[in-house]
């Protein structure tokens, strides 16, 4: 059974960065999945932010590309987001999944975590 | 980036009724594979989103064979037959064509 789940702050300042964190169990992450990060402000609709293969290898929306950075622990089954220079904007649920290219989609998905960017 | 379009936003339905959902892509999403880059995902309340279809009409596992999902290059539909009061919640469509992968706006499916 794949589970994804996420974990981080659930407040972060503005101006600072946002760090958040998806433990992966019931598969290895270094099998031939993307690794995904995608977000919800709340009551809006869903924004794909990024993915990174096990070797690490990155793809990143290029309206958050200058702010975001994805990596991988393989040691500890998990990967990372991390997003920088955060305003209000970037309050939302922020949901780890996994993305196979077999079928190409989204087909597991964490929990997902609120994270709040407020003074 | 592809811009997903989904029409009704809002989708009263009676118990036992059929529903259908459009999602509108800005370029086509039929690969020369043959397969169509198109996904479609429900958000149920207080939940995160869940996978009902990819590849345009393939059921996910476990997914009732009351959900169907059909369409050519940029126009595609979701079926709902026979809804139930499960099936509450908002319906995403998603393309998987290319990077950055984008989603509709979400269709919200209500019981009457």
């Amino acid at each position: 059974q794949v589970q994804l789940q996420e974990s981080g702050p659930g407040l972060v300042k503005p101006s600072g960065t946002l760090s958040l964190t998806c433990v992966v169990s019931g598969v290895s992450i270094s099998t031939s999945h993307w690794w995904t990060w995608v977000r919800q402000p709340p009551g809006k609709g869903l924004e794909w932010i990024g993915e990174i293969f096990p070797g690490g290898t990155t793809n990143y929306n290029p309206s958050l590309k200058s702010r975001v950075t994805i990596s991988v622990d393989k040691s500890k089954n998990q990967f990372s987001l991390k997003l920088n220079s955060v305003t209000a904007a970037d309050t939302a649920v922020y949901y780890c999944a996994r993305w196979t290219t077999l079928t190409a989609t989204l087909d597991y998905w964490g929990q997902g975590t609120l994270v709040t960017v407020s003074a | 980036d592809i811009v997903m379009t989904q029409s009704p936003l809002s989708l009263p339905v009676t118990p036992g009724e059929s529903a259908s959902i459009s999602c509108r892509s800005s370029q086509s999403l039929l690969h020369s594979n043959g397969n169509k880059y198109l996904d479609w995902f429900l958000q149920k309340p207080g939940q995160s989103p869940q996978l009902l279809i990819y590849l345009g009409s393939n059921r996910a596992s476990g997914v009732p064979d009351r959900f169907s999902g059909s369409g050519s290059g940029t126009e595609f539909t979701l079926k709902i037959s026979r809804v139930e009061a499960e099936d509450v919640g908002v319906y995403y469509c998603m393309h998987a064509l290319e990077t950055p992968y984008t989603f509709g706006q979400g269709t919200n499916l209500e019981i009457k």
